[in-house]
């Protein structure tokens, strides 16, 4: 099983719908959660940390379960600019070893 | 834009050679580590460097090995070069600090060894 697992993708929506992305992770003891960003032929870019609480970035939520060792994004009124992959990342407790996801790919048309 | 940067931004080498990658990092930041993605993968940590010493490392065999200097920029290199070392090589620097926080990417260097 791999360490983080994401849904593989590629998700075509249009503009206007609510996409969501989950992502699945293997170490309990993980403690920082994040969702990346990347461009095509660009460098990855955080997008949003997510907190046990939840939290909430104008169209973008982020939630995390620790009991099913799960996190979620969702992106609401998705935009033609939302069109990327998105990298689930967790960071393993005191740990220096961040681990992405495969990423998953988002297309949105117009 | 995050002021991480990399040089060089694309490099061509034939199998059995050796590269040198460079990356500077964000100002005030004492960490950097080193990522490989290959097509179609996110990237896979291949190890970090913070205050100059080697803070942990990936699945990578020890032909790939690091520097990190004083004023926290940072060198990764690759011995006997493999098809499949064929990648975009990314650097991220960050603050250490107890919880792990975010990572600031440069842009990376496209390797293709051929």
């Amino acid at each position: 099983r791999k360490e983080v697992e994401q849904d593989p993708g590629p998700f075509n929506v249009p503009e206007g719908a609510t996409v969501a992305f989950n992502c699945t992770y293997s170490n309990s003891a993980s403690q920082s959660f994040f969702w990346y960003r990347q461009d095509c032929r660009k460098e990855p870019k955080l997008l949003m940390s997510v907190y046990s609480s939840g939290n909430e970035d104008g169209r973008f939520t982020a939630q995390l379960n620790r009991a099913s060792q799960y996190i979620s994004l969702l992106i609401r009124d998705s935009k033609l600019s939302d069109s990327a992959t998105y990298l689930c990342v967790v960071n393993p407790t005191g740990g220096f070893k961040t681990i992405f996801g495969a990423g998953t790919r988002l297309f949105v048309k117009a | 834009e995050t002021g991480v940067t990399q040089s060089p931004t694309h490099l061509i080498k034939t199998r059995g050679q050796q590269v040198t990658l460079r990356c500077s990092s964000q100002s005030g930041h004492n960490t950097v580590s080193w990522y490989q993605q290959a097509l179609g993968q996110g990237p896979q940590f291949i190890f970090q460097y913070y205050r100059e010493e080697e803070n942990g490392r990936g699945n990578f065999p020890p032909r790939f090995s690091g520097l990190q200097f004083p004023n926290y920029s940072s060198e990764l290199n690759v011995n006997a070069l493999e098809l499949d070392d064929s990648a975009l090589y990314l650097c991220a620097s960050s603050l250490k600090t107890e919880l792990n926080t975010e990572q600031f990417f440069g842009p990376g260097t496209r390797l293709t060894v051929l």
